[in-house]
Parts: C-alpha cells; structure tokens; sequence
C-alpha cells in the first residue's frame, strides 16, 4: 500500500517567493496534517484538515496558509518566502481527525531552502 | 518551560547495548504518547503509541509512561546498527507536540 507521498521531494526558492507544496494521504485516511521541521528540531504543527475543514492552527504567520481537496489530498501554500522558512515540511494523515486521536503516518516531506 | 523537553543526545553505544531514551512534558492535559524513529532524510516512522501508564512492549522496544511524574520513555533491547537513526517523542493533548528528538548511534 503507498503510504504518504508529497512532492516535490526538494525545492529551491528565493525570498519574497510564493511556493506550493502537495501531500497525498494513506487511502482511507481523511486527515491530514502539516508540520515544518527545521535542521535539528522536532516537527512543529502548522494546520491540520479533516473532511476538508482547517480543525487546527499551529502559530505560524498568516503567510502560511492550506487547502484540502476532496479526493482528501492537501496544499501547503507560503507567500513572501523568509530565509528562515528553510525547513523540512511534512506532511502527516490519519484515519479520522485529532480528536480520536488516530495515529499520524507521515510522508518523507519537501525540502525547501530559501536563498 | 518547553511543553516536551528530550535527552538531547547525541547517544552512542555499542551493538546489543540496552538504550534509554526519556522524554518530560509540562501539561498534564497530556493524554496520548507516541514515539516516533526518523532517519536522516526521511519522515518520521511511528514505534510505539500509549495512553495509560505503565510500560507497552512491542518486540524490542519498550514504551513506558508516568503520568504523575509526567515522564516517558523508550527502552531498545539488543540494539543494532539499524537502530541509529533520531527519536522522537511526541505528546498529544489538543494538537500534537514533538520533542526535538534524540540522535542515535549504535556502533558495530
């Protein structure tokens, strides 16, 4: 069975871009979650989307925002790209939304560096 | 004071060694554990997931949690050289929270 796939695999943008990342969850699975992981870090919650509705906000600025479609695929989308946006970003899916607490399997990310 | 603070390694020990690795959190609210092992380059792959107190054995990892200390823990017995990778633990209680992970080196 396929697990998680993002895409792309790595990236490379500048700052003041505008950039979109993909996540397609396990089949069944109808959330999905996004984190960003810097160098060193554990992941850092930015949104989660069950049934195609936001049910989570990490505290990341208003540049990040999301979508979910209803074939339960994701966009993670960032404007005005900062260096410190560098990151590792992961997506994650889950049966059923966080509240029944579903275990999250993630995805092996898109690697974004800013120049 | 972090929500979820981790031994912050790195660990190195030799082949077949056992392996402790410890995790506290802040919020008692806490109600779900889950330790999660992440190669370089990689997403994070789930080991072990828990909600009670007490220790939850899956092969050779061993989960234990303590709420009333609010301490976690993950135990490896026979370490192998596969096992180096980094671990993280993970804490849900309205969203999830990540400790920053704990390198580990298991040497042949």
């Amino acid at each position: 069975d396929a697990g998680v796939t993002q895409s792309p695999t790595h990236l490379i943008k500048t700052r003041g871009q505008h950039v979109t990342l993909r996540c397609s969850p396990i089949s069944g699975h109808k959330s999905v979650s996004w984190y960003q992981q810097v160098l060193g870090q554990g992941p850092q919650f930015i949104f989660q989307y069950y049934e195609k509705e936001e049910r989570g906000r990490g505290n990341f600025p208003d540049r990040f925002s999301a979508r979910q479609f209803p074939n339960y695929s994701s966009e993670l989308n960032v404007n005005a790209l900062l260096l410190g946006d560098s990151a590792l970003y992961l997506c994650a899916s889950s049966l059923e939304g966080f509240s029944r607490n579903q275990p999250q399997h993630f995805g092996d990310g898109t690697r974004l560096s800013i120049l | 004071q972090k929500e979820v603070e981790q031994d912050p390694g790195p660990l190195s020990v030799p082949e077949g060694a056992i392996v402790s690795l410890n995790c506290t959190y802040s919020n008692s609210a806490f109600q779900y554990f889950m330790w999660y092992r992440q190669y370089s380059r990689k997403g994070p792959e789930l080991l072990m997931y828990t909600y009670s107190s007490g220790n939850k054995e899956d092969g050779r990892f061993t989960a234990q949690v303590d709420k009333s200390s609010k301490y976690i823990s993950l135990f490896i017995r026979d370490s192998q050289p596969s096992d180096s990778a980094t671990y993280l633990c993970a804490i849900y209680g309205q969203n999830f929270v990540f400790g920053p992970g704990t390198r580990l080196s298991v040497l042949p």
